[in-house]
């Protein structure tokens, strides 16, 4: 089952807002709303930041936004800041034998 | 705190073997599935497998299937991922992680530190 596709690298100035894409197909993406993105600085674990396609965890900050349309998945940050420097991956189940796939991440420069 | 931490890593040729463990602390471990995740240097997350609460389902990603094994210790709170037959692609930080909710799917809200495997002759 092949990777979803994630732009590899987005970039934007303190303040502004940016948008990171995640396509599958619909088997993955847009068959469930079981999709999630997860921020990772170098040398650490992934953090979880949005689950189910927009909800987001306690203790996320409230800058960090997802939404779906067919199979593509969304992540917003808005307000960029420079801790948001990190790659981010989005994660969906699927209907295949490989129960979960990821996206193939994306460098956000700040 | 909730933890998890992983073990079992190190350096390993080609063909061989290698057992990695991951303990739990801080939850309810017996109610919980639990995954793997890898990230081979410079490379992007790979999910791996899961274990169900209670051993009894298991899935695994394709790459996978029929050299790595799934297996869990509810009384030790601890899960094992047993690694046959390991090839050089398999090299990876290799992450366990625990679901937001005990039963059901859902995203990884605990992720241990990994632990490194190097498939090399």
């Amino acid at each position: 089952h092949s990777a979803l596709t994630q732009p590899a690298s987005v970039s934007g100035s303190p303040g502004q807002s940016i948008t990171i894409s995640c396509t599958g197909t619909n088997s993955d993406v847009g068959g469930y709303n079981y999709v999630s993105w997860y921020q990772q600085h170098p040398g650490k674990a992934p953090k979880l930041i949005i689950c189910e396609v927009n909800n987001r965890p306690s203790g996320v900050s409230d800058r960090f936004s997802g939404s779906k349309s067919g199979n593509t998945a969304s992540l917003t940050i808005s307000g960029l800041q420079a801790e948001d420097e990190a790659d981010y991956y989005c994660i969906s189940y699927t209907s295949t034998t490989t129960l979960y796939v990821f996206g193939t991440g994306t460098k956000v420069t700040v | 705190q909730v933890q998890l931490v992983e073990s079992g890593g190190g350096v390993v040729q080609p063909g061989r073997s290698l057992r990695l463990s991951c303990g739990a602390s801080g939850f309810t471990f017996t109610s919980y599935a639990m995954h793997w995740v890898r990230q081979a240097p410079g490379k992007g997350l790979e999910w791996v497998a899961v274990i169900s609460y209670d051993g009894n389902n298991k899935y695994y990603a394709d790459f996978v299937k029929g050299r790595f094994t799934l297996s869990r210790d509810n009384a030790k709170k601890t899960h094992y991922l047993q690694m046959d037959s390991l090839r050089p692609e398999d090299t990876a930080l290799y992450y366990c992680a625990r679901p937001r909710v005990a039963a059901g799917i859902d995203a990884f809200d605990v992720w241990g530190q990994g632990t490194m495997v190097i498939v090399s002759s």
